[in-house]
């Protein structure tokens, strides 16, 4: 059974820090890797990563995947408040247009 | 572009009743998705689209659930009758072929009591 395994669950931390998500799959026929975020409402896609070791980057977050350990880690650097959401990690399998979503984590930045 | 629309954004309904939950894909999308959100179990799909087609309904619960598309821009999501574990969030996301990355509606938060 495909499998998307996030960690850790929930993460609190100060405005400033550097937080580290991860994210590990099992699933058949891998193709992508996506990040959306969640806050209040829809989840809002960040990053899609296809390839090993190539780092995917949009202002204070940053993402890679590795392909041969199955696992991929969304870095946030300087936190904010306005990062606090619950984030979400996807797996697109080939041969269809299916994605396994894991939980989240649910990321909370006081100031 | 409007981006995906959803109908309505909340529904408070009692146990046994008809439930029918409306989305409006991204124009030119042909891939349309729905999927469940709860507490324990993430975010879940029920079934998609493609097409207008139904691809993949392994993810639908039950009979009392069914989902239909009759056309490009509509597609509902109807459960009868509902139950209290049917509680949830509701999510439509449509995508475009080769164009990865869903584009998610608002969603539907569903009580029923």
């Amino acid at each position: 059974e495909d499998k998307v395994v996030q960690s850790p669950l929930s993460l609190v931390v100060h405005e400033g820090d550097t937080v580290t998500l991860n994210c590990s799959y099992e699933v058949t026929n891998f193709r992508s890797l996506l990040w959306y975020k969640q806050e209040k409402k829809a989840p809002t896609f960040l990053f899609m990563l296809t390839s090993s070791g190539i780092e995917k980057k949009s202002g204070r977050l940053s993402s890679i995947l590795d392909k041969k350990e199955l696992f991929s880690i969304l870095n946030i650097t300087a936190t904010q408040t306005g990062d606090s959401a619950v984030y979400l990690c996807a797996v697109d399998k080939g041969g269809s247009e299916k994605l396994v979503f894991g939980k989240g984590t649910k990321l909370t930045v006081n100031p | 572009d409007a981006g995906v629309i959803q109908s309505p954004r909340h529904e408070v309904t009692e146990m046994g009743q008809e439930v029918t939950l409306r989305c409006k894909p991204i124009s030119g999308h042909d891939y349309l998705f729905w999927y469940r959100q709860t507490m324990m179990r993430g975010l879940e799909l029920l079934i998609y689209f493609n097409n207008n087609v139904p691809i993949d309904d392994s993810g639908m619960p039950e009979d009392r659930f069914s989902a239909k598309m009759p056309n490009a821009s509509f597609s509902t999501l109807k459960i009868q009758p509902s139950e209290p574990r049917d509680s949830a969030v509701y999510f439509c996301a449509s995508s475009f072929a080769g164009n990865y990355g869903y584009t998610f509606g608002s969603g539907t938060r569903l009580t029923v009591v």
